[in-house]
């Protein structure tokens, strides 16, 4: 296993289009979380999961974001309707329960235009 | 609350020492964190430290730990051109998600 994958690096789409991302966690991980990052910003908590249950959204996960992990391994983002404000750079993370820190991938970086 | 405060750069000359500064809000916190981000880079967890402990050393990393004050502190001892990057503080309210703060660019002079 060689860490948290997330799939596309990049991803340029029109204003108002879908957009899905995945995320391949560490395979023993049950903890799966996504962060939204701007520029000069810190990561941002969007959402997570333990195994394939979603523990906790934050207010920043409009409704025009949804985020699977149907079989509690890999997870995707989705999200509706594009505006130009969605762009960011996408991370997840993964952890095991009760661990000490996450694992980032490398991110996919959004830009909506 | 859940609020993570960092100075936003800070400049030193290769060889010496680089202190990073951060404060934090929520006392139920039982780890901290550093990340460090390179340009174009993902998060690396650098280290951490249990919130029952005052400091944490490893090689060239120190983490002071000040819990009256919410007070966390990392220390690059012989800080290098390769310590260049953002350095990213955060805490674990109730030991689920992390919170990270805005990140201290760290400019190396040569």
């Amino acid at each position: 296993d060689t860490g948290v994958s997330q799939d596309p690096r990049h991803k340029i789409t029109k204003r108002g289009q879908n957009v899905t991302f995945r995320c391949d966690p560490i395979s023993e991980h049950n903890r799966l979380y996504w962060y939204r990052q701007t520029l000069g910003q810190g990561p941002e908590f969007l959402t997570y999961f333990q195994n394939e249950a979603q523990l906790e959204k934050s207010r920043l996960l409009s409704d025009r974001f949804s985020a699977e992990r149907p079989k509690g391994s890999f997870s995707t983002l989705e999200i509706q309707r594009t505006e130009q404000g969605d762009s960011a750079m996408y991370l997840c993370a993964s952890s095991p329960t009760g661990g000490n820190g996450y694992t980032f991938g490398s991110g996919t970086r959004l830009t909506v235009v | 609350g859940e609020d993570v405060e960092q100075s936003l750069f800070l400049s030193v000359r290769e060889g010496d020492s680089s202190v990073i500064n951060c404060t934090y809000t929520d006392s139920s916190s039982t780890y901290l964190y550093w990340y460090k981000q390179e340009p174009g880079a993902g998060l690396q967890l650098l280290t951490y430290i249990f919130s029952n402990m005052d400091m944490k050393q490893d090689q060239r990393l120190t983490v002071l730990l000040n819990k009256k004050d919410k007070h966390l502190s990392l220390r690059i001892a012989d800080t290098q051109t390769g310590d260049s990057a953002i350095y990213f503080c955060a805490e674990s309210p109730g030991g689920d998600k992390i919170i990270f703060g805005k990140g201290t660019r760290l400019h190396i002079l040569p």
